[in-house]
């Protein structure tokens, strides 16, 4: 069964270093979405994108995240300047269809700020 | 926008009895309604989900309800094992994205 893959499983950096996330979305579907769950805490949602635009956002989305799909594959989520607040889990997701069909999540990447 | 409203936070029953979560949600325009299973360190995995034009989903030991009245849809899981032990969440959604509530703790004692 298809499923979401994300790399790195971990990364560690330093406050104020960029990082960039990566995730493989399921090869059919059209919508993807990037969620954070900081330990211990709900999943909460930081943005969509479809059709290589962004369709919603959150308020957490500030203008230091950006998204990309540089290629036909991957889906990235890119921290320009990384806080401390934002050490999480974060979760891409992939729908074959708008958000009322199934959201399949990845394994996810924890990130911590140090 | 969506707020999500998840009871109970924590969850303890005995192997072999019934587990209840409840989850109201605010924004009547949400159509769709999943509910996923995350256990500890791993993603959050579909168990099962519901739309609008449906009062009641059923899928083996596990089911759910939608009062689109109330605003309010409930995970029903029968007959416990322990594997069912894990965090739940509820989730809405409006189309684009989920709105999670904050979690149930399931402990399934045998």
């Amino acid at each position: 069964e298809p499923e979401v893959t994300q790399t790195p499983s971990h990364q560690v950096t330093q406050m104020g270093q960029e990082v960039i996330l990566r995730c493989v979305p399921i090869s059919n579907h059209l919508y993807f979405y990037w969620y954070r769950q900081i330990l211990g805490q709900k999943v909460e949602f930081l943005v969509s994108f479809y059709n290589n635009e962004i369709s919603e956002k959150s308020e957490i989305f500030d203008d230091q995240f950006s998204v990309e799909r540089p290629d036909g594959s991957n889906f990235t989520l890119k921290i320009r300047s990384t806080k401390l607040e934002d050490s999480a889990m974060y979760f891409c997701a992939s729908s074959s269809l708008t958000g009322s069909y199934e959201q399949y999540f990845g394994p996810g990447t924890r990130l911590t700020v140090t | 926008g969506e707020n999500v409203e998840q009871h109970p936070s924590t969850l303890s029953v005995q192997e072999g009895d019934s587990a209840v979560i409840k989850c109201t949600y605010s924004d009547s325009a949400s159509n769709y309604f999943p509910w996923y299973k995350q256990e500890l360190g791993k993603r959050p995995q579909l168990i099962i989900d519901i739309r609008s034009n449906v009062g009641e989903k059923k899928d083996q030991r596990i089911a759910v309800t939608l009062n689109k009245t109330a605003k309010h849809f409930s995970l029903h899981i029968t007959e416990t094992q322990p594997e069912d032990s894990a965090v739940y969440f509820c989730a809405a959604s409006n189309d684009y994205k989920l709105s999670f509530g904050a979690g149930t703790t399931v402990t399934v004692r045998a």
